[in-house]
């Protein structure tokens, strides 16, 4: 089964708009992160935000900000006023447990998103 | 300010011809270590973590190998290439036990 789900393989946005790229997960560990990284095209990942298992809010950083709910499994990215250069893939990624060497993260495979000027 | 090297940023290398990727990490010391694979249009697959030097964890079989000579360095071999190892290679560091990873520019083989 997949770890990381993001069902939007594409998404077209109008600029100034807000904007949410879904992510689903599946762990049966009590302990997670779940983390959204943006990939211009140059290819370089750029981490955005993160949200801990046992956070009790929601993570913001800025425009974005991460809409947990932990019943559903479910770590939405939220953009909000989005720009023309938030245009990239992005990915939605974890990480289980919280063990010395199990900092790996597990990826989705990612939305393409485009802001339409 | 730590900051993450990884070269070359473009390879082109026939099938059969031996490999050797590098990344250094600046600014930290004792980082776990990353090598990832991007396939074109796909997310990223864990290929080897390190913890420390000369620690080496494998997460699929491969043609691939990953050493780590010294505390901020990783590297990437392989003594054969094949078609299918083209693609996108990207080194990424952590803080043990901290949860964000950092990524390098990333290396683009395509194995012809």
């Amino acid at each position: 089964a997949q770890k990381i789900t993001q069902t939007q393989p594409g998404m077209f946005v109008q600029e100034k708009e807000a904007v949410t790229l879904d992510c689903t997960y599946d762990t049966s560990d009590p302990s997670y992160g779940l983390f959204w990284y943006k990939q211009p095209s140059s290819g370089e990942m750029i981490f955005l935000i993160y949200q801990g298992s046992y956070d009790q809010q929601n993570a913001t950083e800025g425009r974005y900000s991460l809409n947990f709910q932990k019943a559903r499994k479910s770590a939405n990215l939220v953009i909000s006023a989005s720009q023309l250069g938030d245009s990239a893939m992005y990915f939605c990624a974890m990480r289980e447990g919280r063990g010395f060497g199990n900092e790996k993260l597990t990826f989705g495979t990612g939305t393409r998103l485009t802001i339409i000027p | 300010s730590q900051t993450i090297h990884q070269w070359p940023a473009t390879l082109v290398q026939p099938v059969g011809s031996p490999l050797s990727l590098e990344c250094t990490v600046e600014g930290t010391s004792n980082p776990n270590l990353y090598w990832y694979r991007q396939a074109a249009g796909r997310g990223l697959q864990l290929l080897f973590y390190s913890v420390g030097i000369g620690q080496i964890s494998s997460e699929v079989p491969q043609n691939l190998s990953a050493s780590r000579p010294q505390d901020r360095q990783f590297i990437l071999s392989s003594k054969k290439l094949l078609l299918s190892d083209s693609g996108f290679y990207l080194c990424a560091w952590s803080r043990p036990r901290q949860p964000e990873a950092f990524f390098g520019q990333g290396t683009r083989l395509t194995v012809v």
